[in-house]
């Protein structure tokens, strides 16, 4: 398997303007998390959805955050209006349903937004 | 969430064991203790995990204490691909999220 893919790897955005975040997670898994990563947070959980169902979205920092999960194998994490204090590096993991299963973290998305 | 505290930092020389402590003084009984490595400008990865027992796996070892109120991850024979920030983690049963600390950035002088 791949392991869970993210796309773009880099983003550069101007403030206001929408950005998408994409992620293929690994054939099969139940789970799937939206991370985001920032010097001063650190690792964030902002989503995590169970066969393609929002399990808890405590994390999403405001309303310009949405995070979709159309079908199994595809998620996208989209930011409308974009700021400056959205840049970040973005992960996404997958994994089993089982507590013994390890999440697998995605490369990472890094944004930039001027 | 219940929370983990390590150490900011720590030094190995390379080829000798490392050992990571990790203090979850709050740990209930359905916490997992798992612990993942981000090694620089990649995402974080799984390393290993446990409830009550020692683990053992190829990447290191995991030693939990009798009242699961801590444990210490080791690395048998740290190498200069071992330097990244460690990261010590409970994992409920009760729902399957893993929060992220700040972690332990490990250095391996060669």
């Amino acid at each position: 398997d791949a392991g869970v893919i993210q796309s773009p790897r880099h983003e550069v955005t101007e403030m206001g303007q929408e950005v998408t975040l994409r992620c293929k997670p690994i054939s099969g898994h139940d789970y799937l998390f939206w991370y985001r990563q920032t010097m001063m947070r650190g690792l964030e959980l902002l989503i995590y959805f169970n066969n393609n169902v929002p399990i808890d979205d405590s994390g999403m920092p405001e309303d310009r955050f949405s995070a979709k999960m159309p079908n199994a194998s595809f998620s996208t994490l989209k930011i409308q209006p974009s700021e400056p204090r959205d840049s970040a590096v973005y992960f996404c993991a997958s994994s089993f349903i089982s507590m013994n299963s390890p999440l697998h973290f995605g490369n990472g998305t890094r944004l930039t937004v001027t | 969430d219940a929370k983990t505290t390590q150490p900011n930092s720590m030094e190995s020389n390379e080829e000798e064991p490392v050992h990571l402590p990790c203090n979850h003084s709050t740990i209930s009984g359905t916490d997992y203790i798992h612990w993942y490595r981000q090694l620089p400008s990649q995402g974080p990865e799984y390393v290993i995990h446990g409830l009550t027992s020692n683990v053992n796996n190829r990447m290191a070892s995991l030693a939990i204490a009798e009242d699961r109120k801590s444990s210490t991850l080791i690395l048998h024979r740290a190498t200069l691909r071992d330097a990244a920030v460690y990261y010590c983690i409970l994992r409920s049963s009760n729902d399957y999220k893993l929060s992220f600390g700040a972690g332990t950035t490990v250095t391996v002088r060669a």
